[in-house]
């Protein structure tokens, strides 16, 4: 079984610039949900999908993130204008039903560099 | 989601047992304690769960308190690869906060 895809591994744009992060779950899995980690600091929840549908984006630090996971399989993970604030390690999971408390899969993360 | 505190470090000698624990002393009755380790800079690794019993998988053993409030990761013979932040969260698995919550977590080192 393949487990989580992230995509790319590592990111240097400028300031200003937008990227975008792909993630693609396990094959099956109905949730996705995105993390962070920046600066050194902890790890933290971003968003949630069930499907393709948004279930929680409390996490969301402001709205140049936008989150997208069309057809309920893979999500991208879109920063424009990115801020220096955003550099980091974005971690893409997934688990595979809904109201069952599996563990998730994480993927092995986008290191995102703004410069 | 209730609060977990865990020591900061530990370290244990290879091919011993670890045991990591954790206080949860506010955790609900539908709470269920998570395990995952974070080995450098990989994507953080979920390692077991368990509501009320004890668990066991190939991985590790979890053993919690008959009130709740405590657990201990056990790591039977631990390796090398071992090393890694080990993170113990408390969060509703179903139908409820499906978020995560990472603490600082305790930073194993397994000695040779």
């Amino acid at each position: 079984e393949a487990g989580v895809t992230q995509f790319p591994s590592h990111s240097v744009i400028e300031k200003g610039q937008t990227v975008t992060l792909r993630c693609d779950p396990i094959s099956g899995h109905d949730n996705l949900y995105w993390y962070r980690r920046v600066m050194g600091k902890e790890i933290k929840f971003l968003l949630h999908f069930v499907k393709e549908s948004k279930q929680d984006e409390s996490g969301m630090p402001n709205n140049r993130f936008l989150a997208e996971r069309t057809g309920g399989t893979y999500s991208t993970l879109k920063v424009q204008p990115a801020e220096l604030e955003d550099s980091g390690v974005y971690f893409c999971a997934s688990s595979q039903v809904w109201g069952r408390p599996d563990g998730y899969t994480f993927g092995s993360g986008t290191r995102l560099t703004v410069v | 989601d209730a609060k977990t505190t865990q020591p900061t470090s530990m370290d244990c000698a290879e091919g011993r047992a670890a045991n990591l624990p954790c206080n949860h002393s506010t955790i609900s009755g539908n709470e269920y304690v998570y395990w995952y380790r974070q080995i450098h800079s990989q994507g953080p690794q979920y390692i077991i769960h368990g509501l009320k019993n004890n668990e066991t998988n190939e991985m590790a053993s979890l053993i919690i308190t008959e009130d709740r409030k405590s657990s201990t990761l056990i790591l039977p013979h631990a390796t090398l690869r071992d090393t890694a932040v080990y993170y113990c969260i408390v969060r509703v698995g179903v139908f409820g906060n499906e978020k995560l919550t990472f603490g600082t977590g305790t930073r194993l080192t397994i000695i040779p």
